[in-house]
């Protein structure tokens, strides 16, 4: 099994500019989850989807942060505009429905200039 | 508010001794606790976990031990070996919920 695979592994963009990151979740797999890591916070939950619908986004912390998962084998977030307070490592993480461990990607490390 | 709280940012064991890791939580419906282990450059990886069910759970040289009336848990690795050096996350869950809160996580250093 592949994982859960998340491109690119590291964005450097400039304040301003749209950014989508990528989400492959494993195989079988029908919950999604999108996190943000920061020292402050820690992991902090932004979205999750159940069988591609979107369940809980109190998490986005703004209007600019959107997510979508078009079919059960890939996920975006789109941050649009960009600022660098954005500047984070994102994690998406997938499990089964009801399933308590969540299988984590590698990360995307965005930073925004 | 954070509902699960990693008072300790980092923590420094020798070789060999054993660490102990702390996580208190507020929510009093969360009956299911996980810890993840963190390298740099990685995601978060699954380690060990407990139910309210049980007091505790051991695996090898990890052992999670839950105190339901103080709303705490605590890791305990021993003995201590330098791959063990990495962040900790404390995460937290309601019994069949795939929703986690996780904490802000502990920096372990194991010092050779």
């Amino acid at each position: 099994d592949a994982g859960v695979i998340q491109s690119p592994r590291h964005e450097v963009t400039e304040m301003g500019q749209e950014v989508t990151l990528r989400c492959k979740p494993i195989s079988g797999h029908n919950s999604l989850f999108w996190y943000r890591q920061t020292m402050m916070r820690g992991l902090e939950l932004l979205i999750y989807f159940n069988n591609n619908v979107p369940i809980d986004d109190s998490g986005m912390p703004e209007d600019r942060f959107s997510a979508k998962m078009p079919n059960a084998s890939f996920s975006t977030l789109k941050i649009q505009p960009s600022e660098p307070r954005d500047s984070a490592v994102y994690f998406c993480a997938s499990t089964n429905i009801g399933g308590n461990i969540q299988y984590f990607g590698a990360g995307t490390r965005l930073s925004v200039l | 508010d954070q509902q699960v709280k990693q008072n300790s940012p980092s923590l420094s064991v020798q070789e060999g001794r054993i660490s102990i890791l702390n996580c208190d939580y507020t929510n009093s419906m969360f009956d299911y606790f996980l810890w993840y282990k963190k390298y740099p450059a990685e995601g978060p990886t699954f380690l060990i976990s407990i139910s309210s069910i049980k007091d505790k759970n051991e695996d090898g040289r990890f052992t999670v031990f839950l105190n339901k009336s103080a709303k705490h848990l605590s890791l305990h690795i021993v003995p201590s070996q330098p791959g063990d050096s990495a962040v900790y996350f404390c995460a937290a869950s309601d019994f069949g919920n795939e929703k986690l809160t996780f904490g802000t996580g502990t920096r372990l250093t194991i010092i050779p």
